[in-house]
């Protein structure tokens, strides 16, 4: 069954950089992007990018961009994120997620998360 | 960027009930809509994509309908697992996938 299992837990100061990683299993992890969530304490869900395990091709959220990298390593499937400049208000769970894309005879595609992984909890705090 | 607005922001309701949560996108969205179960200290579960289909493996009490920028998501009889967080995300406006605020059901 597929499978995402991410790294455990961080603490980091502020001005760190924090790597997670996304270890895929159960499927190809070469034919769907690996997508990063977050979720600051009691708040809801934020998009951060994508990247895709086959070309290596990435994209963030405006919002990140600058700070965050994402990159993978196809020999073990795994994804990784990393954030730099790290802040106070980065203290968040951080998920991966498989992205499901469904071609359709008509329109564009239909997209959808369809695989998450447990998430990584990073606090920034000096 | 495209807003998605759920409403109402929390509900309490009990064990048979039924439930409906609203989710409203800033502009026409078609049927690109899907819905997650979030239940606390875990991740986030796919319900319903495409509005209206159920993911597999999802009881047949939870559906999904609407189109262009209005949609819900209903619970035909609650059960006590149901109690979770709820949000909408938008998969039109690429790369963007914007998510709702969210929805808090709890036991009332």
């Amino acid at each position: 069954q597929v499978q995402l299992v991410q790294s455990g837990a961080e603490v980091k100061k502020p001005g760190a950089s924090v790597k997670v990683s996304c270890k895929a299993s159960g499927y190809t992890f070469t034919g769907y992007y690996i997508h990063w969530v977050r979720q600051a304490p009691g708040q809801g869900l934020e998009w951060m990018g994508w990247i895709n395990p086959n070309s290596g091709g990435t994209k963030s959220a405006q919002k990140f961009q600058g700070r965050v990298t994402m990159t993978r390593d196809t020999s073990i499937s795994t994804a990784y994120m990393e954030l730099s400049s790290l802040r106070s208000d980065d203290t968040a769970m951080y998920y991966c997620a498989r992205f499901k894309i469904v071609l359709l005879p008509a329109g564009p595609p239909l997209y959808y998360f369809d695989s998450w992984g447990q998430g990584t909890l990073v606090t920034v705090s000096s | 960027d495209i807003q998605m607005t759920q409403s109402p922001s929390s509900l309490s309701a009990s064990v048979g009930d039924r439930v409906t949560i609203t989710c409203r996108a800033s502009q026409n969205i078609s049927n690109y809509l899907n819905w997650y179960q979030q239940k606390p200290g875990k991740a986030p579960k796919l319900l319903i994509y495409a509005a209206s289909s159920l993911q597999s493996g999802v009881p047949s009490r939870f559906s999904g309908s609407g189109s262009v920028t209005d949609f819900t998501l209903t619970i035909s009889s609650l059960q006590p697992e149901d109690f979770a967080t709820y949000y909408c995300q938008q998969s039109y406006s690429t790369p963007l996938y914007t998510f709702g605020q969210g929805t808090k059901l709890d036991i009332k």
